[in-house]
Parts: structure tokens; sequence; C-alpha cells
């Protein structure tokens, strides 16, 4: 079955305690990105990559890092956690160019 | 991306036909309609997507104004299932480059049984 994976489903840390939440898909896609949504905000967009090794910054970078060393596999890091960094993220995957994307079942991430 | 405006939420019978109005007066000739929707503590889901003509698949059909300025989807039979927020998105095809999808608010779609 085509599908996203992310882990963990649910996670609650302290702040400044690093963390990745990992996403992996298989479909061998090129593309994969990650987006956080906030109430009122919609849904905004961190981090993208293109293929391997190809990552950039979509529009709310700060305080993330990822990185793209396997096609399916992008995990998405957070140094030092903050509060304002609660929130629920999507990883979402698509054929290039400008195919359907598929999302992730969202990681609910609280920073205490 | 070009801006779109969705009503904020619309109720609907169940088993009934579900019409969902979108109007992109600013789309340009290159701009793709796109429509995903997001169920209840779920990730976005694409449903459907056209260019100028109208498009059927197995989720719903998109009907596309003949000047492009507004489209509707259409769920034929709406489903307890089908209750979601639906994002009518456009999307530049020549701009080959990051695959941001840009969500706006959407429509609260509420099925009565």
């Amino acid at each position: 079955e085509a599908q996203v994976t992310q882990n963990p489903r649910y996670l609650i840390t302290v702040t400044g305690k690093k963390l990745t939440v990992t996403c992996s898909q298989n479909m061998n896609h090129e593309y994969m990105s990650w987006y956080r949504q906030d109430p009122g905000l919609g849904l905004r967009q961190i981090y993208y990559s293109m293929n391997v090794e190809v990552t950039d910054k979509g529009d709310v970078p700060e305080g993330y890092k990822v990185s793209r060393k396997e096609k399916r596999n992008f995990p998405l890091i957070l140094e030092s956690p903050s509060p304002n960094q609660t929130s629920l993220y999507f990883c979402a995957s698509s054929q290039l160019p400008r195919g359907e994307q598929y999302f992730g079942p969202g990681t609910r991430l609280t920073v205490t | 991306d070009a801006k779109t405006t969705q009503p904020n939420s619309m109720e609907s019978n169940e088993e009934e036909p579900v019409h969902l109005p979108c109007n992109h007066s600013t789309i340009s000739g290159t701009d793709y309609i796109h429509w995903y929707r997001q169920l209840p503590s779920q990730g976005p889901e694409y449903v459907i997507h056209g260019l100028t003509s109208n498009v059927n698949n197995r989720m719903a059909s998109l009907a596309i104004a003949e000047d492009r300025k507004s489209s509707t989807l259409i769920l034929h039979r709406a489903t307890l299932r089908d209750a979601a927020v639906y994002y009518c998105i456009l999307r530049d095809g020549t701009n080959f480059g990051n695959e941001k999808l840009t969500f706006g608010t959407g429509t609260r779609l509420t099925i009565i049984p």
C-alpha cells in the first residue's frame, strides 16, 4: 500500500531536549516536504527536498533542520525545541513534477 | 500562486449531492485547480485536479467555469465519511520548483445523517 509514515504520532517533550520526527515513503517519490498546522494559520511549509541531498527552506524554517540521505526518508530535527514549536506536523511526498501529494498521518508535538 | 476564496462552512444531508464552490478570479492560464480534503485527525488527502475541462474520478467531479474564474467540487452522494475541510488550491503548471501547496482556510463540510 502506498503510504507516508511518521513517527512518533504523539510526543510531549521539554524545552531544549533534541528530538527527531521521522518520515518515510514507499512510493519512490523524489519530492518530500514538512508542514506544520496551527489553528488560524493553516498549513505552512517548513522545509522541502527535491531529491537526495537536495533540501531547501520553506516559509517557516527557523528552529528546524532536515536531512535527505536516502530517497525514502526525510527526518525533521528540532535541536532545541521551544514551546512555540508545539504544533501538528505533516510530512508529504510526491512525484515530480506536480504529482499529487501524499500526506502522512501527522505528529502532534507538545513542548513544555 | 493566485488566491482562492471558499465559503467557511457548508452543510449537506447524507446521500445527497454536494457542490463546493471556489472562486479564483485572478487565475492565470497556466494555473491548475487542485482540491484536497482533510478528514478529522488526518493529513490532507488529494481529491481531484483540472485545468480547463471538467474532470471526474472515483471520489468526485470537478466543474470548471468557462472563464476559469470559478470551479465547483461535486460529491455525487455524500456520506458521513465525507465530512472534512475541503481546500481549493491553484498550482502554476510551469513553475517547476518547490511543490509547496498553499492551503487557505478551506470549507468545513458537515454531513447531516
